[in-house]
């Protein structure tokens, strides 16, 4: 079946503009996590979806990082007034259950000029 | 609060050769591990796990990896590679039980093989 998608693949966009990502997880999967990769790092998390809600959002770096997802499937990570330091990419994994195996989308290459 | 480490950030390999990719790991709670793999230009897949049960996880293309709790170490090892291997490897853990279930990755091991 399909895996997790996520659009744009990549997006260039000018300092201080807004953004949205957006990530369609596995069909019927009801969680949904969002990462962060820095070029040399490893993924960094960021929030975690079950269902509508966010259970944690711990990883969220400021208030300028936001998530929803609001009918429980599709999830939009939207950024306001992005730095420089916020080029990365951007990974959705997904999984059954809070517990089961996350699955990864290819991720939203993020570069801000 | 949880770490993982990975010392190696490049590991070069000639092709047929055994290989270890080191994974230790920091956790004052017990924890699930994962290796995660990224082929260049794709995205990350999950290439095995403990969760609980035997020590020692096998993949299905000839990986394995053994928890070892008095070490605090998931090392991931092949003896033979080949050049389709090359790719990031990635350790990660998890909280067992708890309020949240995110994935704590080390910064990667590039796996190179060379023919």
């Amino acid at each position: 079946g399909a895996g997790v998608s996520q659009t744009p693949s990549n997006k260039v966009t000018e300092k201080g503009k807004y953004v949205e990502l957006r990530c369609d997880p596995i069909s019927g999967h009801t969680a949904l996590y969002w990462y962060r990769q820095s070029l040399g790092q490893g993924p960094e998390f960021l929030i975690y979806f079950q269902g509508t809600g966010a259970a944690d959002d711990s990883g969220l770096p400021n208030d300028r990082f936001f998530a929803v997802r609001p009918e429980g499937s599709v999830s939009t990570l939207k950024i306001q007034r992005t730095e420089r330091g916020d080029s990365a990419v951007y990974l959705c994994a997904s999984s059954a259950g809070g517990w089961d195996t996350q699955y990864f989308g290819p991720g939203t290459r993020l570069t801000v000029l | 609060a949880q770490s993982v480490t990975q010392l190696d950030s490049q590991v070069p390999v000639f092709e047929e050769a055994p290989v270890e990719l080191r994974c230790n790991y920091s956790s004052s709670v017990s924890v699930y591990l994962f290796w995660y793999v990224q082929y260049p230009n794709q995205g990350l897949q999950l290439l095995l796990k403990y969760l609980s049960g035997s020590t020692l996880v096998e993949s299905i293309n000839g990986f394995e990896a053994e928890f070892n709790k008095s070490q605090t170490s998931f090392h991931l090892r092949k003896p033979s590679v080949h050049i389709s291997d090359t790719a990031e490897y990635f350790c990660a853990v998890r909280n067992y039980g708890g309020a949240t279930n995110k994935l704590i990755f080390g910064t990667g091991t590039l796996l190179a093989v060379q023919p």
